[in-house]
């Protein structure tokens, strides 16, 4: 079964500060795609950012951008200029490609960031 | 356009009580889904649905009834209410080929 692992259950950065949160993960699969969600206060959850094993080049979203790391099986989130409107919960997850009937998302445990002013 | 909508926002049971939970959604998404959310364990999937009329145990389904009558919506039934279902009920819906899962806005289940 696939495992989704987030070691840093808290994480703080001072505004316009970079700041990375990791996420670990196994898996059998060689293709399969990998997430990061943010939850603020307000509870909804909002994709960050995304990134298919297929594809080499790490994603990037504005200031979000990841590293990853097939061979290590590594999915870090790099926030730069980090804002107040930043701070939430986030979420490392994963999901299966197509074809296996479950298309679920695997969550980690979540890292709560908190922007300092 | 509502994306995901989810009906109560909030509610509050006694134990061996019964509710429904609704999720709709207005992206003519194939795939489904139920999660829940506690304290520090992330997101557990319960139930999910590839299509209307069809419904699947995820990994907590134990005390969970779903139903996808209509494809825009998918139900989520506590026949019988536990302290242990005090929880965040998500729903969240994705598309045929589409990689990406997009959130309702969360239920807040206290049973008392």
């Amino acid at each position: 079964a696939q495992t989704v692992t987030q070691s840093q259950p808290e994480m703080s950065v001072q505004e316009a500060e970079t700041v990375t949160l990791s996420c670990t993960y196994d898996t059998s699969e060689s293709d399969y795609y990998l997430f990061w969600y943010k939850q603020p206060p307000s509870r909804q959850m909002i994709l960050v950012i995304r990134q298919e094993a297929y594809k080499q080049q790490n994603a990037t979203e504005n200031r979000f951008s990841v590293n990853f790391q097939k061979a290590a099986k590594s999915f870090s989130l790099k926030i730069s200029d980090s804002q107040l409107g930043d701070a939430a919960m986030y979420f490392c997850a994963y999901r299966r490609p197509e074809g296996f009937g479950n298309e679920k998302l695997t969550f980690g445990t979540g890292t709560r960031l908190t922007i300092i002013p | 356009n509502a994306g995901v909508t989810q009906t109560p926002k909030f509610r509050v049971l006694k134990t061996g009580q019964s509710m429904t939970l609704l999720c709709a959604q207005d992206m003519n998404h194939e795939y489904m889904y139920w999660y829940r959310q506690d304290p520090g364990m992330g997101l557990r999937l319960i139930h999910y649905s590839v299509g209307e009329g069809t419904t699947a145990k995820g990994e907590v389904p134990d005390g969970y009834n779903v139903s996808r009558l209509k494809k825009q919506n998918f139900l989520l039934g506590l026949e019988s209410a536990a302290p242990s279902q005090t929880s965040v009920y998500f729903c969240a819906s994705a598309g045929f080929f589409q990689e990406t899962q997009y959130f309702g806005p969360g239920t807040r289940l206290l049973v008392l």
